[in-house]
């Protein structure tokens, strides 16, 4: 059974620091690039950034509303991405999803999300 | 405002077919590979299509997509009530080096 598991989220204060983790199990993790996409609640999706594959030097890119203060990380001996969160402000609170994608073979798994609230 | 563009919302009364469509530009929709996702509040995103118009495994021959120039389509026949929920079209925009997503269409079935 295909699963991706966030964990980490929480409540931290505006200009506080979190990271998350994402463990993935039951495919092949390392042939996946790993997204990370956020939604505030009701409103729409809203992509992070992206770790693609070591044939792809694990080059990563991000969203313009977090270059700078967000880092995306994986250790495939372990099956798991990070994001690691710095400088959040208030408008960085939102369920944080990790998705892996891959378009051969085709994957596009979800995890469940985590809840990262940014308030004082 | 999000990269692409998507209707607010639709609806439709049981049995019928409902097109939501998606509206981009050249360096995402007119270049790129469109997903369509459906999400139910309070659950993760699933993909209904991939790569404009493929269907997963699993998905309902009742969804399908397609694409022509800058905008694609959602369209979904036979309307049931489960399929009340909101539906997202994603592309890779190669002027942003980053994926985008439609601002979502709340489907209701009335």
């Amino acid at each position: 059974e295909v699963q991706l598991v966030e964990s980490g989220g929480g409540l931290v204060q505006p200009g506080g620091s979190l990271k998350l983790s994402c463990v993935a199990s039951g495919f092949t993790f390392s042939a996946s690039s790993i997204h990370w996409v956020r939604q505030a609640s009701g409103k729409g999706l809203e992509w992070v950034g992206r770790i693609r594959t070591e044939p792809n030097s694990y080059a990563t890119t991000y969203g313009v509303s977090v270059k700078g203060r967000f880092t995306i990380s994986r250790d495939d001996s372990k099956n798991t991405a990070y994001l690691h969160m710095t400088t959040l402000k208030v408008e960085d609170t939102a369920v944080y999803y990790c998705r892996a994608g891959s378009p051969n073979p085709f994957v596009d798994h979800w995890g469940q999300g985590t809840l990262v609230t940014v308030s004082s | 405002q999000s990269v692409l563009t998507q209707p607010p919302s639709a609806s439709g009364t049981p049995g019928q077919r409902v097109t939501i469509s998606c509206s981009g530009s050249s360096s995402n929709i007119g270049t790129n590979y469109v997903s369509w996702y459906q999400q139910v509040p309070g659950t993760a995103p699933k993909v209904l299509i991939y790569k404009n118009n493929q269907r997963p495994s699993g998905v309902l021959d009742r969804f399908s997509g397609s694409k022509s120039g800058t905008s694609a389509s959602l369209a979904i026949s036979g309307l049931r009530s489960e399929d009340e929920a909101d539906y997202y079209c994603a592309a890779w925009d190669d002027s942003l080096n980053g994926r985008v997503f439609g601002g979502g269409t709340k489907l209701t079935v009335l």
